[in-house]
């Protein structure tokens, strides 16, 4: 399995306050996306990163925030949590030369 | 725009028999394809991809899936299933992003019971 780890696994929060979610590979893999699952809809792209610092927003990129500053680490931020955001996310990873990604465990995220 | 259809919400197969699993994909051009398994609490775990070539495509856990570009399908099959088969099933199609790497549009998912 690839390594890639979230943090944390599960987490509950209140509307309104900040939240940072942690991806981390030890794979070398360039490229790193941030996902959310939500029932009926799949899996949909939130934002990706395809570099130290270099990233771009995905279909569902409202309320969120992404940062990375080293190769291993994706963080992705919801600046004042709302309802709408309690999901499951997922970290994905791929490298240059292949196009499959592989995901990490998921992190779920309860906004109260 | 890429867009994925599993028309199917949930599937029941019984132990032994074979299993298709449905999945049509829209993109203007040749698409990267791929099958996810996820199991209750975990994440997803690719069982195989098509990018090319042999359109019959071999993957893990005995699973083939077959890219049929005139009908835009890619379905997933198993001639046997085994009750640890039994979890969901996530089809998507790929696309290359500004800068490099590659979006995945997921369907909606198949849910899959294997009954005893």
């Amino acid at each position: 399995d690839a390594g890639i780890t979230q943090s944390p696994r599960h987490k509950v929060t209140e509307t309104g306050t900040p939240v940072t979610l942690r991806c981390h590979q030890t794979e070398n893999h360039r490229y790193m996306y941030w996902y959310r699952q939500d029932p009926g809809h799949g899996l949909r792209l939130i934002h990706y990163s395809y570099g130290v610092k270099d990233t771009d927003k995905g279909e569902v990129s409202d309320g969120y925030s992404v940062s990375r500053s080293k190769t291993e680490d994706f963080l992705l931020t919801l600046e004042s949590a709302t309802s709408s955001q309690t999901s499951v996310y997922f970290c994905a990873i791929s490298e240059s030369t292949s196009y499959e990604q592989y995901f990490g465990p998921g992190t779920r995220l309860t906004v109260t | 725009a890429q867009s994925v259809t599993q028309p199917d919400i949930h599937i029941t197969v019984s132990e032994g028999a074979s299993l298709e699993l449905r999945c049509n994909y829209s993109y203007g051009a040749t698409p990267y394809l791929f099958w996810y398994v996820q199991s209750p609490g975990q994440g997803l775990q690719l069982l195989l991809k098509y990018f090319s070539g042999d359109t019959l495509v071999q993957g893990i856990k005995g699973f083939e899936a077959e890219f049929k570009r005139s009908q835009s399908s890619f379905n997933l099959r198993k001639p046997s299933v085994h009750w640890s088969d039994a979890a969901e099933y996530f089809c998507a199609v790929g696309a290359l992003l500004t800068g490099g790497g590659n979006k995945l549009t997921f369907g909606t998912g198949t849910q899959l019971k294997v009954e005893l």
